[in-house]
This record gives structure tokens, C-alpha cells and sequence, in this order.
């Protein structure tokens, strides 16, 4: 079946690292991927998203790209913030009627100022 | 103006009891799910009604049982609490064949069974 397979957390940075969580997957057909983020005590937001192979999903200066080849769809930030330390999901979405989605574990964020 | 509203945010309970969580979205979406998210922040999706109609049920203790009286509240209702019970509870809602999957979420529930 289709599955999410992210880095193992916890990542712990500096404020104005370098971001990169790992995610790859698995499916049968075209999925859609997403990047979630649960901020503390919250429920998970939307984060970025990818519907076709090259798509570039950026928001907040968070960007991930489509690979098809490769079926990755890494988190980058050039430069974090205290603000960003959250738990970040990868996901993804078969284009189904039942629009499920399919969850990586999860990865816990933490920066240090 | 909350999109995706639960409640109650907690829900402290002894095993044995029966409580109910209820969810409603104000988005005009078609389709409402139930995720559980345990203490390792895994989430497995439970359930998922389409029009009041249920077209996900993933493998759930029949103690859990969803009702959805409309399509804009989907209700969470367990039976017979058990410790691993204890979880974070999330509602969320989608559109229809929306053709890029993306869902909504609550703010969660967590629920402490003592």
C-alpha cells in the first residue's frame, strides 16, 4: 500500500540554519503531497503542497519540490526561526473519492536562539 | 470564525465511561474524518463520512462509533473507555473530490483516560 517515509526526529537547530526533513514515499499512482505543521498544543495546518512531478509547494519561506524520479518531497528553509520549532508531517494523497490521506511519523522541530 | 471547531478541547475520564467528542465545520465541505494521534505524535485516520455516509473505517474497536447528523458535524462516541484510549482526537474536512486531497483540521481533543 502507499506509505510516508519521513526523518526521525527530534531536529534541534540554531536560529538561521539550514533546513532539511527528509521525505520520501511510496504509491501506486499520482498522489498529492502536502507538508503539515502542528505548532504546539494545535491542530496540524497546511504547510505546502505539490499536486504534479516538478512542482515546487512554497510558503513561509518553506519550499519542497515534486520528484518523481526520486519520490522525495524534502522540506527546505534557508534560514529558521525560533517561531518554526513544530512538528512537520509529510503526507500524501491518492486522487480518490475516499481523499485519504496517508501520514509520515513525523518529525519534532526544535531552534535554539 | 472558526473553520474546523471540536469539542472539548479536554476530556479527562475514568475506564469504564462513555464519552463523546463532537466536531462541526463551517466550510461547507462534504467530507469530515477522525484521526488519532498518539504520544509519539503518529496519526492513523479512523473514520471518514462523505455526505453522512461513512466511507472510511479503518480498524477500530466497534467501542468507537461515529454519527453524523448532518454533513457539518461528525461525532465521536466511545464506549467502555479503555487506558489506550488516551489520545489527541482530531477532526478535520475536506471538499469533495477536491483534486489535491487537502484537509482541514480541529484543534484537537485529548483525552485522558485514568
Amino acid at each position: 500500500g502507499d506509505s510516508v517515509t519521513q526523518m526521525e526526529g527530534p531536529v534541534t537547530l540554531s536560529e538561521e540554519a539550514f533546513l532539511t526533513i527528509n521525505c520520501t514515499y511510496t504509491a501506486t499512482g499520482y498522489p498529492s503531497l502536502f507538508w503539515y505543521v502542528q505548532y504546539p498544543g494545535e491542530g496540524l495546518q497546511l504547510l505546502l503542497k505539490a499536486t504534479k512531478a516538478d512542482d515546487k509547494g512554497s510558503n513561509k519561506g518553506f519550499e519542497a519540490t515534486y520528484r518523481k524520479e526520486t519520490t522525495s518531497f524534502h522540506l527546505e528553509k534557508g534560514s529558521v526561526q525560533v517561531s518554526d520549532s513544530a512538528v512537520y508531517f509529510c503526507a500524501l494523497s491518492e486522487r480518490s473519492s475516499a481523499s485519504k490521506i496517508i501520514f509520515g511519523s513525523g518529525t519534532r522541530l526544535s531552534i535554539r536562539p | 470564525d472558526t473553520a474546523v471547531s471540536q469539542t472539548p478541547k479536554y476530556l479527562v475520564t475514568q475506564m469504564g465511561n462513555d464519552k463523546s467528542i463532537k466536531c462541526e465545520q463551517n466550510l461547507g465541505h462534504d467530507t469530515m474524518y477522525w484521526y488519532k494521534q498518539d504520544s509519539k505524535k503518529f496519526l492513523k485516520i479512523m473514520f471518514s463520512y462523505n455526505n453522512k455516509e461513512l466511507i472510511i473505517n479503518e480498524t477500530v474497536p466497534n467501542r468507537f462509533s461515529p454519527k453524523s447528523p448532518d454533513k457539518a458535524h461528525l461525532n465521536l462516541h466511545i464506549n467502555s473507555l479503555e487506558l489506550g484510549d488516551s489520545a489527541v482526537y482530531f477532526c478535520a474536512s475536506s471538499p469533495t473530490g477536491a483534486p489535491t486531497g487537502e484537509q482541514f483540521f480541529g484543534p484537537g481533543t485529548r483525552l485522558t483516560v485514568l
